[in-house]
C-alpha cells in the first residue's frame, strides 16, 4: 500500500514569490492535514481537510491556504513568501478526522527554503 | 502558547537502558496522547497511544504512562536500543480533528 506521497519534496523560493506544494494521501484515507516544522517550534498545525472541506484550522496567517480534491489530494498554498516560512511542511492523512483518534501517516515533507 | 510542551530537547542512554521522554500539557480538554517518532529525512511515524481514560499502555518495548492530575504524560523505552535514534515528538487532541504537538525530544541511543 502506497504511503503519503509529498512533491516536490525540495524547494527554493525568493521572498515575495508564491509557493504550491501537493499531497497524495494513502488510498482510501479522506482526511489530509497540513503541518509546518521548524526548529524549536514542533509541528504546528496549519489545516485539515475532509472530503473536500476545511474542518480546522491553525492560526496561521491569510497567506497560508489550501485545498482538497474529490480524489482526496491536497495542495497547500503560501503567498508573499517570508524569510520565516522556511520550513518542512508535512502532510498527513487518516481514514477519519482523529476525532476517533485514529493516528495519523505522514508524507516525508516538502522542504522549503526562502531567501 | 505552547499547549503541549517537551521540555527536555535532548536525552543521551547507554544502549540496554532505560529512556524516558517526558511531556507536559495544559488544556484539560484533551483526551488522547500520541508519541511519533521522526528519523531525519522521514516524516513522523505513529509509535503509540493512550487514551485519558487509561493511565498506561504498553506496546512491547514501549509503555506510555499518563497522569491526568498532574497534566504530564511520559514515554518509557525499555531497552533502548540504537535504532531508536530519533527524535520522538508527543502529540495531543481534544478530539476535534487535529494533533498538537511538543517540540520534540532527539534521543541518542549510544551503543
Amino acid at each position: 500500500k502506497a504511503g503519503v506521497t509529498q512533491t516536490p519534496r525540495y524547494l527554493i523560493k525568493t521572498r515575495g514569490q508564491q509557493v504550491t506544494l501537493s499531497c497524495s494521501p494513502i488510498s482510501g484515507h479522506r482526511s489530509v492535514s497540513w503541518y509546518q516544522q521548524t526548529p524549536g517550534q514542533g509541528l504546528q498545525f496549519l489545516f485539515e481537510y475532509f472530503s473536500e472541506t476545511q474542518r480546522n484550522k491553525g492560526n496561521f496567517p491569510g497567506r497560508f491556504s489550501g485545498r482538497q480534491f474529490s480524489n482526496s489530494r491536497s495542495e497547500m498554498n503560501v503567498s508573499t513568501l517570508e524569510l520565516g516560512d522556511s520550513a518542512l511542511y508535512l502532510c498527513a492523512s487518516s481514514l477519519e478526522t482523529i476525532r476517533n483518534t485514529g493516528e495519523l501517516f505522514f508524507g516525508e515533507g516538502s522542504r522549503l527554503t526562502v531567501l | 502558547d505552547q499547549q503541549v510542551k517537551q521540555n527536555s530537547p535532548s536525552l543521551s542512554v547507554q544502549e540496554g537502558r532505560i529512556s524516558i521522554l517526558n511531556c507536559d500539557y495544559t488544556n484539560s480538554m484533551f483526551d488522547y496522547f500520541l508519541w511519533y517518532k521522526k528519523y531525519p529525512a522521514e516524516g513522523p511515524t505513529f509509535l503509540i497511544s493512550i487514551s485519558s481514560i487509561k493511565d498506561k499502555n504498553e506496546d512491547g518495548r514501549f509503555t506510555v504512562f499518563l497522569n491526568k492530575s498532574a497534566k504530564h504524560l511520559s514515554l518509557h523505552i525499555v531497552p533502548s536500543q540504537p535504532g531508536d535514534s530519533a527524535v520522538y515528538f508527543c502529540a495531543a487532541s481534544d478530539g476535534g480533528g487535529k494533533l498538537i504537538f511538543g517540540q520534540g525530544t532527539e534521543l541518542s541511543v549510544k551503543p
